[in-house]
């Protein structure tokens, strides 16, 4: 199983439309979450990252489930711009649960907003 | 925020040859940087972890003789591909990590080896 799972897809939706990722992740000491937005042939960057009281950030909504070791993002109103790959991404624990600081990334979920 | 800066951002080079890849942290000091590599359509997988001043440390599977990394200051990190074949053709990219705000990553190498 891998450590962190999430659906390829990939996600194509009208401009304006509300759209949700899933993410599972399989060490249940992971203590830090994020997502993060890759766009083609480019590195990775930061949006947001995830705790578990949920957070927004405009359009930008990340939720996290630590008893079934789910993440989700969601985006409302999609625009354009917003196509990309998103990175479910965990920290790696280690012996006695320490903290690593290893990111470990799952495959991505690419979205593709059309007009 | 964070800048992490990577040279170079492309090259091609002949098969058995050594290509070295920079990262330097801009304007922050990085004691640990990790290296990651990326296959078209697949996700990043960490190579190795760079730590300033002493040995790295390799992920299960990575060859450390084929990828050698030197983490000489607390400004940058080196990974040296040896005797490149076409199989390491990928796309390298380095981060530091900022304990709260997750990771910045350099812009990454894109690896053609022909």
């Amino acid at each position: 199983r891998k450590e962190v799972e999430q659906d390829p897809g990939p996600f194509n939706v009208p401009e304006g439309a509300t759209v949700a990722f899933n993410c599972t992740y399989s060490n249940s000491a992971s203590q830090s979450f994020f997502w993060y937005r890759q766009d083609c042939r480019k590195e990775p960057k930061l949006l947001m990252s995830v705790y578990s009281s949920g957070n927004e950030d405009g359009r930008f909504t990340a939720q996290l489930n630590r008893a079934s070791q789910y993440i989700s993002l969601l985006i409302r109103d999609s625009k354009l711009s917003d196509s990309a790959t998103y990175l479910c991404v965990v920290n790696k624990r280690g012996e006695g649960s320490s903290n690593t600081g290893k990111l470990i990334f799952g495959q991505g979920t690419t979205l593709q907003v059309k007009p | 925020g964070a800048v992490v800066s990577q040279h170079p951002s492309w090259v091609i080079c002949k098969s058995g040859t050594s290509v070295k890849i920079e990262c330097r942290s801009l304007d922050f000091q990085a004691t640990t940087m990790f290296w990651y590599r990326q296959f078209p359509k697949q996700s990043l997988m960490l190579m190795a972890t760079s730590n300033e001043g002493s040995k790295a440390t390799y992920e299960q599977g990575v060859e450390k003789d084929k990828f050698l990394i030197n983490h000489a200051s607390l400004t940058l990190s080196t990974l040296t591909v040896t005797s490149a074949h076409p199989e390491d053709s990928s796309f390298y990219i380095c981060s530091a990590r900022v304990w709260t705000s997750g990771a910045f990553f350099g812009q990454g190498t894109r690896l053609t080896v022909v």
